[in-house]
This record gives structure tokens, sequence and C-alpha cells, in this order.
């Protein structure tokens, strides 16, 4: 069962403007969160984590917002760069023993 | 330290032999994760470790796969008798707590 969802399998974003990528889970057990980042023939890298007694955490252009109502979240990237293009996923975990990856975003910033 | 490790980069095999792969976790972590990946989907997990300990394993995982940290340091991940349905991008990734960094993955091909 897919319990992390990407329903998105790809975004095209004008460079300058702001990127959104949603994620939905069905755990609710799910505490801690987490978005990576993957370019072709490498292993994911980290971006950003938010923990469930948070509902926003911001680094830099990347901010993750957490709505636990309707176990949904989503990353925002402003301003987009051509950088950016590159495959995100979202994950969550409820132990830290075992985490749970979407089936990912291809995003491409327009230059 | 350089990141997480991982050997061979790249695997082909006859189906019905033997592959191991090796993953050198970043230094002072003390969690290593084993992760596969197919094409359009996400990392899916497939045992985890702390030290040398295995505590979580998935129930995807067929007998025919097995994992070893002697000494909590690296990891081998087997896979016995391999079939084609195990061509994959086998992930390693590690942690001391929250994020995961991951390896570069070893590609394997059954023929």
């Amino acid at each position: 069962d897919q319990q992390v969802k990407q329903n998105s399998p790809s975004l095209s974003v004008q460079e300058g403007r702001i990127s959104i990528l949603n994620c939905d889970y069905t755990n609710s057990m799910f505490d801690y969160f987490l978005w990576y980042k993957k370019y072709p023939a490498e292993g994911p890298t980290f971006l950003i984590s938010i923990s469930s007694i948070k509902d926003k955490n911001e680094d830099g252009r990347f901010t993750v917002f957490l709505n636990k109502s309707a176990k949904h979240l989503s990353l925002h990237i402003v301003p987009s760069q051509p950088g950016d293009s590159a495959v995100y996923f979202c994950a969550a975990t409820s132990t830290g023993n075992q985490f749970y990856f979407g089936t990912g975003t291809s995003l491409t910033v327009i230059p | 330290d350089t990141g997480v490790s991982q050997d061979p980069r790249h695997k082909i095999t006859k189906r019905g032999q033997n592959v191991t792969f090796r993953c050198d976790p970043i230094s002072e972590h003390n969690r290593l994760y084993w992760y596969r990946q197919t094409l359009g989907q996400g990392p899916e997990f497939l045992t985890y470790f702390q030290n040398e300990a295995q505590l979580e394993k998935s129930r995807l995982l067929s007998d025919r796969f097995s994992a070893e940290r002697p000494k909590g340091s690296f990891s081998t991940l087997e896979i016995q008798r391999t079939e084609q349905g195990d061509s994959a991008m086998y992930l390693c990734a590690s942690s001391g707590a929250g994020e995961q960094y991951f390896g570069p993955g070893t590609r394997l091909t059954v023929t």
C-alpha cells in the first residue's frame, strides 16, 4: 500500500516563479516528513524536513508546509532556478526506523 | 568525510547467480538503511540497522535477500539466486538522527 503519494508526476515552472510540489499521506502516525531532490545517476539529496509539531519550516528558498488535518504537505521553492530541475521525493516516518517515500515529481524550471 | 559510498556502481549478472553489494556509511552515523528503487517509483524500504543490529526488515523482502552490518560500520546486501525482477537500483543511506544521507546506488541488471 502506498502510504505516501505524490499525484503529480511532473511540473513545469518559469524561472523566477514559485514551484509548489504536493504530497499526501495516509498514516496518521507519521510525525516526521522530509523532502529529497534527485538528479539522474545520483542518490537522493536531503533538502528540508518538518516535524509534526510544526506547520511550517523554511530554509532559504525552500519552505515546507504541513497540514496534519488534511494529511498533506507541500514544498515551495521561491524563486525557482534552472538548477532546481530534478525529481523531488517526499518521505515520512513514525519511528525513524522505516521511511516511506512517494513516487516523485519531476520539476522542470524553464529559463 | 566524503559521504556514503557504494560498491559496485553497476552490476550485470545472469539469473540464478548470487550478488553482494557493499555500503560504507558516513563514519559517525549509527543508522544504516537499504532501499530498492525501480523506474518511476520512489525508494522502497528494505531493511534498517542501528549499529550492528538489524532492527527492521520489510515484509516484501524475500528470503533470498540478506543484509549484514558487522561491527556496526560498513554493510553488505546479498541477493541469492537472482531473478529478473530483482533488476533495480539499490540505495544505501545513513543517518545520525533525522535526515538520511544517500549513496549513489548500485544498479543491478539481471539477464
